[in-house]
């Protein structure tokens, strides 16, 4: 299994910019979610998903959208980037249910500048 | 709403010292709890958790123990290694909430001089 993937690892954008930070995960599972990271804030829950079709805000929705039209798949798109949005984002998933409902397994992150 | 405060970093340690990163949190249920840990440059792995009144979490030597009187869930080592340096980050969920969401402390830095 290659666990949960995120492409690209380094993105530079200018302000106004959109792009689509892409997250997959190979494991079947249902709960999938996005996280910023900001010096001495921790993560932040930008959006989740409980499974394909459903999808709901987090602690910062602001500026970011998403989909899941598959399982596997759960991109995250910035319509109009700011510098505010310099971050690492990092994208997990984890079973819904099951012995062990809450162990997330977390992306390798992709760090985000916008100039 | 639900929280977690941690201690701030950074805390820097010599090998073989004993480490405390001191945790508390705050929830309306009764939450599952956590302790993830970032090396350089990766993401968050879970390093140990608990998930009621009393029970310890262990791994890699860390050892953490749900305490509801104090709502606390301090993460404990007895000797620690330069390998150790890292963040640390304590987190929580809630199983009754709606999504069982993971509320995560800002973390602690914690280096280690051989």
């Amino acid at each position: 299994n290659a666990g949960v993937t995120q492409t690209p690892k380094f993105q530079v954008l200018k302000t106004g910019q959109s792009m689509t930070l892409q997250c997959a995960q190979d494991m079947n599972h249902e709960y999938m979610s996005w996280y910023r990271q900001d010096p001495g804030m921790g993560l932040r829950l930008i959006h989740y998903s409980v499974g394909a079709g459903i999808t709901d805000q987090g602690e910062v929705p602001n500026g970011y959208n998403v989909s899941r039209s598959t399982t596997e798949d759960f991109p995250l798109r910035l319509l109009s980037a700011a510098p505010s949005q310099t971050s690492v984002y990092f994208c997990a998933s984890r079973i819904s249910g099951g012995a062990f409902p809450d162990t997330q397994y977390f992306g390798p992150g992709t760090r985000l500048t916008v100039l | 709403g639900d929280s977690v405060t941690q201690m701030e970093g950074p805390v820097t340690l010599s090998e073989e010292a004993f480490l405390t990163i001191n945790c508390t949190y705050t929830a309306t249920g009764y939450p599952s709890l956590f302790w993830y840990v970032q090396y350089p440059g990766e993401g968050l792995q879970l390093l140990l958790k608990a998930t009621k009144a009393d029970d310890k979490g262990s791994n890699k030597g860390f050892e953490a123990t749900y305490r509801k009187e104090t709502t606390s869930f301090h993460l404990e080592k007895g000797s620690v290694q330069v390998s150790d340096s890292a963040v640390y980050f304590c987190a929580l969920s809630d199983p009754d909430s709606s999504a069982s969401k993971i509320i995560f402390g800002s973390g602690t830095r914690l280096s280690i001089r051989p």
